[in-house]
């Protein structure tokens, strides 16, 4: 099954709402990646948290990480009709190696 | 549901040999697919948009006579890494989007070791 798997797999809201998203994983994790897909393009990342770490921002951008749950939320504030994407989260195992695993997605849609 | 393959799973090289690696969609077509790589702890980055019948469309700064893409099928793009040097270890992963939900799928992803 998928290392990643967020919540909810779709979310509707208005303008200027806040969307979360939730991640979950089941091993151990080098670093939770988020990542924002718009319909047909490639992904662009959005943040790297890395296991030690408990919070990040960026912009209107809040991921946290809980290790203890193994889950990470991605919260966007004051969401724009342009953040309307699909959001995924990868997990990088702490293996040693370089193994991204991706979850399969929230399709958040931001409605003016 | 949808599943992407990736063959192989991981493939240790000498220097200087080209290596390909094959994406694909097992139960679907797949008009796109998308090339990524990923260095250890660091994030994925985009390297080209397969399209399937046409020419690949390449990252800023990514080499096209390196890494050669090829998308002859709806189901299969394959990345060939052309003269491969150690430099180019990485892991790469592939993505195919359902045209008909917009969803994408991810490949379980290749590494790549160069001696």
């Amino acid at each position: 099954s998928q290392q990643g798997e967020e919540d909810p797999q779709a979310l509707s809201i208005q303008e200027g709402e806040n969307a979360t998203m939730n991640c979950s994983y089941k091993t151990s994790i080098n670093n939770l990646q988020w990542y924002r897909q718009n319909s047909g393009r490639g992904l662009v990342h959005l943040i790297l948290i890395r296991s030690n770490e408990r919070e990040k921002h960026s912009g209107r951008l809040r991921v946290t990480l809980d290790t203890s749950k193994k889950s990470s939320s991605l919260l966007i504030t004051a969401s724009r009709a342009a953040d309307t994407a699909s959001y995924f989260c990868a997990t990088e195992l702490d293996s040693g190696y370089s193994t991204l695993t991706f979850g399969k997605g929230t399709m958040l849609l931001v409605s003016p | 549901g949808a599943v992407v393959s990736q063959h192989p799973s991981w493939v240790i090289c000498k220097s200087g040999t080209s290596v390909k690696i094959e994406c694909r969609s097992l139960d679907f077509q797949a008009t796109t697919m998308f090339w990524y790589r990923q260095f250890p702890k660091q994030s994925l980055m985009l390297m080209a948009t397969s399209n399937e019948g046409s020419k690949a469309t390449y990252e800023q700064g990514v080499e096209k006579d390196k890494f050669l893409i090829n998308h002859a099928s709806l189901t299969l793009s394959t990345l060939t890494v052309t003269s491969a040097h150690p430099e180019d270890s990485s892991f790469y992963i592939c993505s195919a989007n359902l045209r008909i939900t917009d969803t994408q799928y991810f490949g379980p992803g290749t590494r790549l070791t160069v001696l």
